[in-house]
């Protein structure tokens, strides 16, 4: 069956200190691949999707990049914290959204202070 | 005004009542996701529909294309049934297209 997993569950940072946060998935090959954040009281908002090792759409210009080393590895990056990144963070995947899921991690908390 | 638009926002019920959250949307779309989101944050996907009428369990989920329409029931509510319901609209790309949610609180 397929997981994913996301890691850490929460984080507390301080502002323009660097950010990773790695999301990996298994029992399934060359997934699509997704960075969502939702901040406090919002809804869900896009930040990166990958298709393929090394392809990162970028939907919102931002302080974050996303990058995919490996087929089932997505890394959420940033080389310095802003307060306004603070939020819940969410990796996702996906085969084909018009025929099936998206699974989502259980997402990672992130605090900056 | 957004793509997708849910309602209503919030929604209270008594435990053992009806409950629709309606969901519409201005784009073309391939089809359209129901997602529930926990109080601690986890998102589940309920539904994907590409027309017609789905049901597990006590939830049913419908969509009508022509009207760019869908809705999700709760049948025989419960508070574990509380929790934020999100619908997602898929264009003709692999990206969803989220509404604002639908806040649902079921008090016994």
């Amino acid at each position: 069956s397929q997981t994913i997993h996301q890691w850490p569950a929460t984080l507390v940072q301080p502002v323009g200190s660097p950010l990773s946060l790695e999301c990996t998935v298994e029992g399934t090959s060359n997934p699509n691949l997704y960075w969502y954040r939702q901040a406090a009281g919002r809804g869900l908002q896009l930040l990166f999707y990958s298709v393929g090792i090394g392809q990162i759409s970028s939907e919102v210009p931002q302080n974050l990049s996303a990058s995919r080393p490996q087929d089932r590895q997505f890394i959420l990056s940033s080389k310095k914290l802003l307060l306004s990144d603070s939020g819940f963070y969410l990796c996702a995947w996906s085969v084909n959204l018009a025929l099936g899921t998206q699974y989502f991690g259980p997402g990672t908390r992130l605090t900056v202070l | 005004k957004n793509e997708v638009e849910q309602s209503p926002q919030n929604l209270t019920a008594q435990e053992g009542e009806f409950i629709t959250i309606n969901c519409s949307y201005s784009v073309g779309i391939s089809a359209l996701h129901w997602l529930q989101q926990h109080p601690g944050g986890g998102i589940v996907s309920l539904f994907m529909l590409s027309s017609g009428k789905k049901k597990h369990g006590r939830l049913i989920a419908t969509i009508n294309i022509q009207e760019k329409h869908s809705s999700l029931h709760i049948t025989a509510s419960h508070p574990r049934d509380s929790a934020v319901y999100i619908c997602a609209a898929v264009p003709n790309t692999d990206k969803l297209i989220f509404g604002t949610g639908t806040r649902l609180q079921v008090f016994p």
